[in-house]
């Protein structure tokens, strides 16, 4: 499969934690890299790699996989952690890229 | 801090062509493979080609391939995305990115491009 499913919406309570999943076949073979938009910007990556976070993003963000899904946890979520969340990675050729849909957090 | 400047989006006709630019800088251009990704309104991202550190190899969305070309100067720090055949679904917000190895570190601000008309 060269797709990468994300839930379309996911919500959290201001200061919980809350996991954001991407399901894909890649997924068995590569990791997942995670970005995060907020309305009118451009992405920012967040996580990326087996267990690496870009300087500036805080320990809040991290990253996990098993099997065909990679998972997002952002714990102690905040105001500002809403916005769209995308996953990405290689198809299983890789000579594609491939993101996943998109999940929008919103923090209740 | 890494920049990158996109230019050149605009409204163009069905079957028109545009040329889009990325200027680069605060970084060693030629080290890095370069990615043009879209945006069209309301919906995800998407990735539309990518470019290897000396112009080869390159690689293709297939909805694009044989329409568009991308291409660099590394000497001028600078990524290019020639635009022909354009079609409706063209229409986006086309961004380029640095590869870092497989995920984008860095971003520009993104360049539109209207395919109406």
């Amino acid at each position: 499969s060269s797709e990468l499913t994300q839930d379309p919406a996911v919500s959290v309570a201001l200061g919980q934690t809350v996991r954001i999943t991407c399901q894909g076949d890649s997924l068995r073979n590569s990791y997942a890299s995670w970005y995060r938009q907020k309305p009118g910007q451009a992405p920012v990556l967040v996580f990326f790699g087996k267990n690496s976070r870009p300087s500036g993003i805080p320990d809040r963000f991290s990253g996990s996989s098993s099997g065909d899904t990679a998972s997002l946890t952002i714990t102690g979520a905040q105001a500002g952690d809403e916005a769209e969340y995308y996953c990405q990675s290689r198809d299983i050729s890789g000579n594609y890229v491939i993101f996943g849909g998109g999940t929008k957090l919103t923090v209740l | 801090q890494v920049q990158l400047v996109e230019s050149g989006g605009g409204l163009v006709k069905p079957g028109g062509s545009l040329r889009l630019s990325c200027a680069a800088s605060k970084f060693v251009f030629s080290n890095y493979y370069m990615t043009w990704i879209r945006q069209a309104p309301g919906k995800g991202l998407e990735w539309v080609s990518s470019i290897s550190f000396s112009g080869a190899p390159i690689y293709y969305t297939d909805s694009v391939r044989g329409r568009f070309t991308i291409s660099r100067d590394n000497a001028n720090n600078s990524l290019y995305l020639q635009m022909s055949s354009l079609r409706a679904e063209d229409t986006a917000l086309y961004y380029c990115a640095r590869d870092h190895g497989g995920w984008y570190d860095f971003w520009g601000q993104g360049t539109l491009v209207t395919v109406s008309s």
